[in-house]
């Protein structure tokens, strides 16, 4: 079975700082992953996914996350924080019909 | 081009009645999902269409919950009858091809549906 936990339901950085989510992953398979964005009264919005393709992946908005399989990671960055990337990330894991979500963290961007 | 969208964006109901939610997939999306957060936990599989039938309703949590999803468009998610731990953010996915491992789900806005 697949399925991914989220280390810090909150996360607070000054703008301009480096933004780090964190996104470990267990699969029996190799995994799928994917990043999702929800801003306030809004869907959730893909930032990004692994196909196994590359292991750093660049998605929109200037975020990039980088597969480790040794770590079971995928953790999301950014290297300056906007006042914009306000807002709850979640990481997901490709199950066989479905994705699979953590429990999400939010981001607060102080000024 | 039209993204997923779900009808209705809030609804507060009193325990024991019902609430029919809505979701309208991206045209030509076969695969329709829904998923449920409550509290703000993590974000739950419940079930998943494609076209008309149900292909995976593992994550329903129990038979108070109705999905259909006739003619292979629109589905609705009745729950019938409502209980205070209903409450929570109902979101609903579609994607083209399901068997692809690669594809992303694509989100509507979610329901906040609110149990009193």
């Amino acid at each position: 079975a697949q399925s991914v936990t989220q280390l810090g339901s909150h996360v607070s950085v000054s703008e301009g700082a480096l933004v780090l989510l964190r996104c470990n992953y267990s699969s029996s398979v190799p995994p799928y992953l994917f990043w999702y964005v929800q801003y306030p009264n809004q869907g959730l919005q893909l930032l990004l996914k692994y196909t196994s393709a590359a292991t750093l992946v660049k998605g929109i908005n200037g975020f990039e996350a980088e597969f480790k399989k040794s770590e079971t990671s995928f953790h999301l960055t950014k290297p300056s924080a906007h006042m914009s990337d306000a807002a709850e990330y979640f990481c997901a894991v490709r199950g066989n019909n479905d994705m699979r979500f953590g429990a999400g963290t939010r981001l607060t961007v102080k000024p | 081009e039209a993204g997923v969208t779900q009808f209705p964006s809030h609804s507060v109901i009193e325990k024991g009645q019902t609430v029919t939610l809505r979701c309208d997939p991206i045209s030509g999306h076969d695969n329709l999902y829904w998923y449920r957060r409550v509290m703000g936990k993590e974000i739950k599989f419940l079930l998943h269409f494609v076209k008309e039938s149900k292909q995976d309703e593992s994550g329903m949590p129990n038979n108070r919950f109705l999905a259909e999803r006739t003619g292979g468009t629109y589905s609705t998610l009745k729950v019938q009858p409502a209980e205070l731990e209903d409450s929570g953010v109902y979101f609903c996915a579609s994607s083209q091809v399901a068997s692809r491992r690669d594809t992303e789900a694509f989100f509507g806005q979610g329901t906040r549906l609110t149990v009193v």
